[in-house]
């Protein structure tokens, strides 16, 4: 398969706890985006790369939160001293390299932050 | 600042029946119109999209959306619709001018009822 995929599904981490999540995109894509989505809302967007550059973060992304995409292939999503409130699915995407180019999702990470 | 709106959290169709969920639009520049459906447990995926052209676009599974300048809204039909239809649809937005980020809408539960 030669989708998005993003690793783990599933996250349970205590309060206080820092996670990371990976992100590997279709391999042709260059452009790399995260997003969150909390329970009946629509996605919202946190941050994106062109190839390893972080080009714009959303003033959603809080200081715990830091991203990185290493050689401009696979990405990941650290948030440290996690909060109740960071609960949420977050949602991995790529797409080629122009505005026109829809953008391909993954499935998801579920962080619960008891 | 951009925006989208779907004001109807949740349309119910009878199966057979033509299907119209609504989305509206704001953005400074020219937009780029897309729509997803996001299944349960499963990721968002691409529906369609609008650039530049024709204004009705066709996409997968037999759906199309009209985009209406004058109006900023870019509905998604289906001349009859499916029990399989049913699931959570989002209207996304991309000012032209713009890094790439979407902006979702918060999404509207389809049911269509056999």
């Amino acid at each position: 398969d030669t989708g998005v995929s993003q690793n783990p599904r599933h996250k349970i981490t205590k309060r206080g706890q820092n996670v990371t999540f990976r992100c590997d995109p279709i391999s042709e894509h260059n452009r790399l985006y995260w997003y969150r989505q909390t329970l009946g809302q629509g996605p919202e967007f946190l941050t994106y790369f062109q190839n390893e550059a972080q080009l714009e973060k959303s003033r959603l992304l809080s200081d715990r939160f830091s991203a990185e995409r290493p050689k401009g292939s696979f990405s990941t999503l650290e948030i440290q001293r996690t909060e109740q409130g960071d609960s949420a699915m977050y949602l991995c995407a790529s797409s080629m390299d122009s505005n026109h180019y829809e953008q391909y999702f993954g499935p998801g990470t579920r962080l619960t932050v008891t | 600042a951009q925006s989208v709106a779907q004001p109807e959290d949740q349309v119910n169709v009878a199966e057979g029946n033509p299907l119209t969920v609504k989305c509206t639009y704001s953005v400074s520049g020219n937009p780029y119109l897309f729509w997803y459906v996001q299944y349960p447990n499963r990721g968002l995926q691409f529906l369609l999209k609008y650039i530049t052209g024709d204004n009705l676009v066709k996409g997968s599974y037999g759906f199309e959306a009209e985009f209406n300048k004058s109006q900023t809204s870019f509905h998604l039909k289906k001349p009859s619709a499916l029990v399989s239809d049913s699931a959570l649809y989002f209207c996304a937005v991309r000012d032209g001018g713009s890094q790439g980020n979407l902006i979702f809408g918060k999404g509207t539960k389809l049911s269509v009822k056999p």
